[in-house]
């Protein structure tokens, strides 16, 4: 069976730096990868996916992701930040086939954006 | 982009009420639904794998007599908490599936506050 892990569970960091949250996942098989953000009590939205191809992704609001497949990681990066881009990210593994399509999440990691 | 609703968003119940949550698809078919727990300040926990026109297949530690899932169209999956008690509380999450392989999609619904007192 698929898992995520995050290493971060809180990323502080000023406006307009760089950031990088981490994600590594274990799978026997293939997987679709995901990056989601969650604003307060509301639903999530897809910033980037992998399901073949580059492995670099681009996704919204100028983030981007690299699959490494050596290092089973999937790591959410910004070069620069914005206090709007506070929120909570999940990193996310579909386990295509055999997995049924169920998307696992991790934990999460709190970005959190400071003036 | 396609549209997933929750309905209600919020809901407060007493202990040992059932309480239904909608979820739809607005503009497109959807023939997985998937429903999701999520405590505060904790991840998305897989609780079901919905499909239309069949029984919902739950994930370990599930108890599918107390989560009753309807999936009774294309565009509509139901969740049922039957006989709710206050750690039933959390926030629900519906997401929708489209398309196979390289075209997938999941698209997820705002969510459901429900507060058991």
């Amino acid at each position: 069976a698929q898992s995520v892990t995050q290493l971060d569970s809180q990323v502080p960091v000023f406006e307009e730096a760089p950031v990088e949250l981490r994600c590594n996942y274990s799978s026997s098989v293939s997987v679709y990868l995901f990056w989601y953000v969650q604003y307060p009590n509301q639903g999530l939205q897809l910033l980037l996916k992998y399901l073949s191809g580059s492995t670099l992704v681009k996704g919204i609001n100028g983030f981007e992701a690299e699959f490494n497949k050596s290092q089973t990681s999937f790591h959410l990066r910004k070069p620069s930040v914005h206090i709007s881009d506070t929120a909570e990210y999940f990193c996310a593994v579909s386990d295509f086939p055999h997995g049924g399509f169920k998307t696992i999440f991790g934990a999460g990691t709190r970005l959190f954006v400071k003036a | 982009g396609a549209v997933v609703s929750q309905h209600p968003s919020r809901v407060i119940c007493k202990s040992g009420t059932s309480v239904k949550i909608e979820c739809r698809s607005l503009d497109f078919q959807a023939t997985t639904m998937f429903w999701y727990r999520q405590f505060p300040k904790q991840s998305l926990m897989l609780m079901a794998t919905s499909n239309e026109g069949s029984k919902a297949t739950y994930e370990q530690g599930v108890e599918k007599d107390k989560f009753l899932i309807n999936h009774a169209s294309l565009t509509l999956s139901t969740l049922t908490v039957t006989s709710a008690h206050p750690e039933d509380s959390s926030f629900y999450i519906c997401s929708a599936r489209v398309g196979l392989a390289a075209t997938y999609e999941q698209y997820f619904g705002p969510g459901t506050r429900l507060t058991v007192t």
